[in-house]
């Protein structure tokens, strides 16, 4: 089966730093995104990594495993804006997309 | 406007209805989608089209049909509307298989009363 594991809530200070993890098992992999989504709103894009090791990008860092089955997003240096929900995603065989559930990021002052 | 919307954002029908759910992009990206999103599930692949007259299912299907006569426009139309179809539905779309980014459509709000 294909199955995406995040954890459902993290709860993190105001410029401190967070990673959330994910675990993937899919039938076939083609690369792993991350998204974000804030409360009523649409999912934005954030990263993609499809290659083992770690994007930069600004505050946010994405890190990939494949021989794991394992990503991470890092988030430097946290905003009260950065409370949101993050999506871990893996592109499987095709062009079809799997989501996890979401991780509900909290981030107070 | 450009970018991809979706109407109506918030809908409320009763079982047994058809209802369609329009999705519309201006960028004339060869790929769209359409997934549902419902609290512990995350985003689930309903559809999805690799261009004009051609569409495939993704993981849940049933229930649902889709067209795309034309490449901007991608709707998804609940023949029989059933309670388990309440949902958040989104749109989204992709410029080619190799893009590493979908943008979503900001999303339909259906209640199946």
């Amino acid at each position: 089966g294909q199955n995406i594991d995040q954890p459902t809530e993290m709860t993190a200070t105001e410029g401190a730093i967070v990673q959330i993890n994910c675990t993937y098992q899919t039938s076939g992999f083609n690369g792993l995104f991350w998204y974000q989504q804030h409360a009523g709103e649409a999912p934005t894009f954030l990263s993609y990594n499809v290659l083992d090791g770690l994007e930069e990008k600004g505050r946010f860092s994405s890190f990939l495993s494949r021989s794991k089955g394992y990503s991470y997003l890092l988030l430097k240096e946290l905003q009260m804006k950065d409370s949101a929900s993050y999506l871990c995603a893996a592109r499987t065989g095709g062009f079809k997309t799997i989501f996890g559930a979401g991780t509900r990021l909290f981030v107070k002052a | 406007d450009a970018g991809i919307t979706q109407s109506p954002r918030y809908k409320i029908t009763e079982t047994g209805r058809q209802v369609t759910l329009m999705c519309h992009q201006t960028w004339s990206h060869s790929y769209m989608f359409w997934y549902r999103q419902d609290l512990g599930h995350g985003l689930r692949l309903i559809y999805y089209s690799a261009a004009a007259d051609i569409t495939d299912k993704g993981e849940v299907p049933d229930g649902y049909v889709v067209s795309r006569s034309k490449t901007e426009n991608f709707p998804l139309t609940l023949e029989s509307a059933t309670r388990s179809q309440t949902s958040v539905y989104f749109c989204a779309s992709s410029e080619k298989w190799t893009s590493n980014e979908q943008f979503f459509g900001p999303g339909t709000r259906l209640t199946v009363l």
